[in-house]
Order: structure tokens, then sequence, then C-alpha cells
């Protein structure tokens, strides 16, 4: 079956720093990926998504992700954050079967910045 | 341009009761999904709607069921409500039904089964 895993569930990291959170899914085939942030009374907001090609993505707010095959992970990196940034942050999986459209999230890892 | 809207925003109901949640797209977005999301979780996907007809469903009982209307909008139904259907429901909409389009999220109804 198809899951998404996000082992981290909180981060803290000082304003400046660099972030990286992980995600590894299972499916059988490339998976369409995606990064979503929900920030408190806010809804979720796409960051980035990979489908196929260069795999490593740029997406919005300085994010990128890499996706890795063999290691089944599409973690999401910043070189520097920003308070702003603290939010909640979910891994996504979509995928098409003989169920018809799917999609997936991870349980999230919730993001502090400290000044 | 407006998001996606839902209504309505809270709702309290108690076991055993119907609820309809009402979600319009984005203009031009086609496709409708619905998840729902419980405190500390990531979102749970329930359905996806395209041109009216059901195009994915999720691991959820027959209980929940979903609609999609000529203009688009859609309403999500859940009968004989349990405690743990308590949760945030959220819509989202898509131009069209592929899972690489980018979908856009509602703020949510917020869902309180007592």
């Amino acid at each position: 079956a198809q899951s998404v895993t996000q082992p981290d569930i909180h981060i803290t990291v000082s304003e400046g720093a660099s972030l990286e959170l992980r995600c590894n899914y299972s499916y059988g085939a490339t998976p369409y990926l995606f990064w979503y942030v929900q920030s408190p009374g806010q809804g979720l907001q796409l960051l980035l998504k990979y489908f196929s090609g260069d795999t490593l993505v740029q997406g919005i707010k300085g994010f990128e992700a890499e996706f890795k095959r063999s290691q089944s992970s599409f973690n999401l990196r910043k070189p520097s954050v920003h308070w702003s940034d603290a939010a909640e942050y979910f891994c996504a999986v979509g995928a098409s079967g003989n169920t018809g459209n799917q999609f997936y999230f991870g349980t999230g890892t919730s993001l502090t910045v400290i000044p | 341009d407006a998001g996606v809207t839902q209504s309505p925003t809270h709702l309290i109901k108690t076991r055993g009761q119907h609820v309809t949640l009402r979600c319009s797209p984005i203009s031009g977005h086609k496709s409708v999904s619905w998840y729902q999301q419980v405190l500390g979780q990531g979102p749970q996907f329930i359905f996806q709607y395209y041109e009216k007809e059901e195009r994915g469903r999720g691991n959820f009982p027959d209980r929940f069921s979903a609609r999609q209307f000529p203009n688009y909008s859609s309403e999500l139904n859940v009968n004989a409500l349990l405690l743990g259907d308590s949760a945030l429901y959220l819509c989202a909409s898509s131009l069209a039904r592929g899972v690489s389009y980018e979908q856009y999220f509602g703020p949510g109804t917020r869902l309180t089964v007592t």
C-alpha cells in the first residue's frame, strides 16, 4: 500500500540556519510528489512538486526538494530559514490506480524558528 | 480572484446526526477533492470529483458521500456521525482530474461531534 512517512514530528531551528525536512514514500512506480505548508489559521499552500526530469526542484519562498529514487525520499530544504517559515509542513503523494486517483499525506513536521 | 470557499466555517453536531459541508472551487476549476484532517495529523483523502463524476475514493466508510454540481461546486455528506468524525474538513480544487494538477485548498470546515 502507498504511504508517506515524515520521521520528524517537530523541528526547531535558529533563524538564518539551514533546514532539511525528511520525507519517505512507498509506491510501486514513480509517484507525483508534493510539499505543502500549513500556517495557523491558513489553508494548505503548495511549495513545490516533482513529476519527472531534474530531481532537484525549486519552489516558492526559497524552498527546494530533491527526489532520490534509490532512497524513496523527497526531502525539503531551505538554505536560510526566516521566522515566517514557522508552520506545519506536509509531504504528499499523488497516484492513479485501479481505484482512481489517490492522494496520501504524511503526518506533518512542525517547524519552530527561534531568534 | 476568489479562492476556494467552504461553508460553514464551524459546525457542532450530535452523534447520529447528519451533516452537509459545501465547497465552491476557484473559477475555472473543474475538479474538487475532499480531505479529513484530524488534529495533529495530515489530511486524509476522502473523494475526488471531476465533471460531476467520482474519480477517486479514499478509505472511508459508506457513511461518507459527496456530489458535484453543474457549476462544479460540491457537497460532502456524512451520515450517522461518530465522535471520531470530529475534524477539519478540507476542500481542494484543481483545473482537471489528474493527480499532477496543483490543488488549491480552502480554509476548511471545523466539525465537532458531541
